[in-house]
């Protein structure tokens, strides 16, 4: 059974700081891993997404690694605003199109 | 394009009742999965139904039933109420091909008393 685990929980830092999320995950049999943006109360929005054959992908600000063989991926966030603060959620991809999500971080950026 | 779409946003039911949330996928995608969020906690699959037929499971009990029409909308229906029930209720369009992009609704909040 596939399990996907987000650290840290939880991470305040002040505006302007470069940060790292991850996401683990025990079964490297999968098709693609997602980034999404969670606002609160509201849906999901998709950050980026890496198909199991990339090794990584890049959309202003944000960059996410995947590296499959250690079951493991990252979403790097630069220059860190205010306005990033929100629930981020990694989703890995199995038969189907079947999304595991992790725990989420919920990050908080002070001005 | 338009997006995902739900209806009701917010619900409040009564333990032991029935409820209906809806559903309408994004333009052009014929696959629709729904996902239960727990307050807290990351969405957990619930069932997909792909050309109105069932397409896979997650541990999910038999009173969580669904139904997906000719245009792709898609219905998630919760008999019997429980209090653990209460969650945000999530729908998700994608092509039926596992390398696409998952695209996500607003969510409908199911509030059970």
């Amino acid at each position: 059974k596939q399990e996907v685990t987000q650290i840290p929980a939880a991470l305040s830092v002040p505006e302007g700081e470069n940060l790292v999320l991850n996401c683990s995950f025990t079964d490297s049999a999968i098709y693609n891993l997602q980034w999404f943006r969670q606002d609160p109360g509201k849906g999901l929005t998709s950050l980026l997404l890496i198909q199991s054959s990339q090794r990584e992908q890049t959309s202003g600000r944000l960059n996410a690694s995947l590296d499959k063989s250690s079951g493991r991926s990252t979403l790097y966030i630069a220059a860190s605003q205010p306005g990033d603060s929100a629930t981020y959620l990694c989703a890995v991809s199995r038969a189907g199109n079947m999304l595991t999500f992790g725990g989420g971080t919920r990050l908080m950026v002070k001005p | 394009e338009t997006g995902v779409t739900q209806s009701p946003t917010h619900l409040i039911k009564t333990r032991g009742q029935q409820v209906t949330l809806r559903c309408s996928s994004q333009s052009g995608h014929n696959t629709v999965s729904w996902y239960q969020q727990a307050l807290g906690q990351g969405p957990q699959f619930i069932f997909q139904y792909y050309r109105e037929e069932e397409n896979g499971r997650g541990n999910f009990p038999p009173r969580f039933s669904g139904l997906q029409f000719p245009n792709y909308s898609s219905e998630l229906n919760v008999n019997a109420l429980e209090l653990d029930d209460s969650a945000l209720y999530l729908c998700a369009s994608s092509l039926a091909e596992s390398s696409y992009e998952q695209y996500f609704g607003p969510g409908t909040r199911l509030t059970v008393t």
